[in-house]
């Protein structure tokens, strides 16, 4: 049982380049989420999942995009990478009302 | 949209100390998470409460619904407790979204 699993875990992009982060959980949970985590601020969520084939957006979600396909797997995209997008990432799992099981992380630098 | 504040940001301390945290939020809420994060490292779901107290080892969650406030308390602290400790709330009653503190830096000191 791994988890919620993150890759890759440290990234390096130009401006204007595009990537995808991927995020794998093998809990069966519902909830997916991914967070951004900046100096000083906190966890600001990006884009949420209540299951395969529904996505919301949270509140910083200009510039990425996410798609549902499976239960298990929930990848953030960068369309356009942009130096405001430097950051840690953070993608997370639940079930309803349960608590929260964080990947390991990835760190994001744009230049 | 709920608004979180925790308090202190920063906190140190020596070995053995009775550590407490807290965070307060500006509307009713179902549930509260407090969440762990080493330096360097990855965030780990310490407590999730709706209501009371919770204990896990030598860490305590406390929540007062009524008064929009939760506590964290640690009981004879280490040095291995040295991390950020974050507390999270939905961004609105029933809501799954969650909205986090800026989190508080405890140091533990030998």
């Amino acid at each position: 049982n791994a988890g919620v699993t993150q890759t890759p875990k440290f990234q390096v992009l130009k401006t204007g380049q595009s990537m995808t982060l991927q995020c794998a959980q093998d809990m069966n949970h519902e909830y997916m989420s991914w967070y951004r985590q900046d100096p000083g601020m906190g966890l600001r969520l990006i884009h949420y999942s209540v299951g395969a084939g529904i996505t919301d957006q949270g509140e910083v979600p200009n510039g990425y995009n996410v798609s549902r396909s499976t239960t298990e797997d929930f990848p953030l995209r960068l369309l356009s990478a942009a130096p405001s997008q430097t950051s840690v990432y953070f993608c997370a799992s639940s079930q309803q009302a349960s608590p929260l099981h964080f990947g390991n992380g990835t760190r994001l630098t744009v230049t | 949209k709920n608004e979180v504040e925790q308090s202190p940001q920063n906190l140190t301390a020596q070995e053995g100390e009775f550590i407490t945290i807290n965070c307060s939020y500006s509307v009713g809420i179902s549930a509260l998470h407090w969440l762990q994060q080493h330096p360097g490292g990855g965030i780990v779901s310490l407590f999730m409460l709706s209501s009371g107290k919770k204990k896990h080892g030598r860490l305590i969650a406390t929540i007062n619904i009524q008064e929009k406030h939760s506590s964290l308390h640690i009981t004879a602290s280490h040095p291995r407790d040295s991390a950020v400790y974050i507390c999270a709330v939905p961004s609105n009653f029933g809501n799954e979204k969650l909205t986090f503190g800026t989190g508080t830096r405890l140091t533990i000191i030998p």
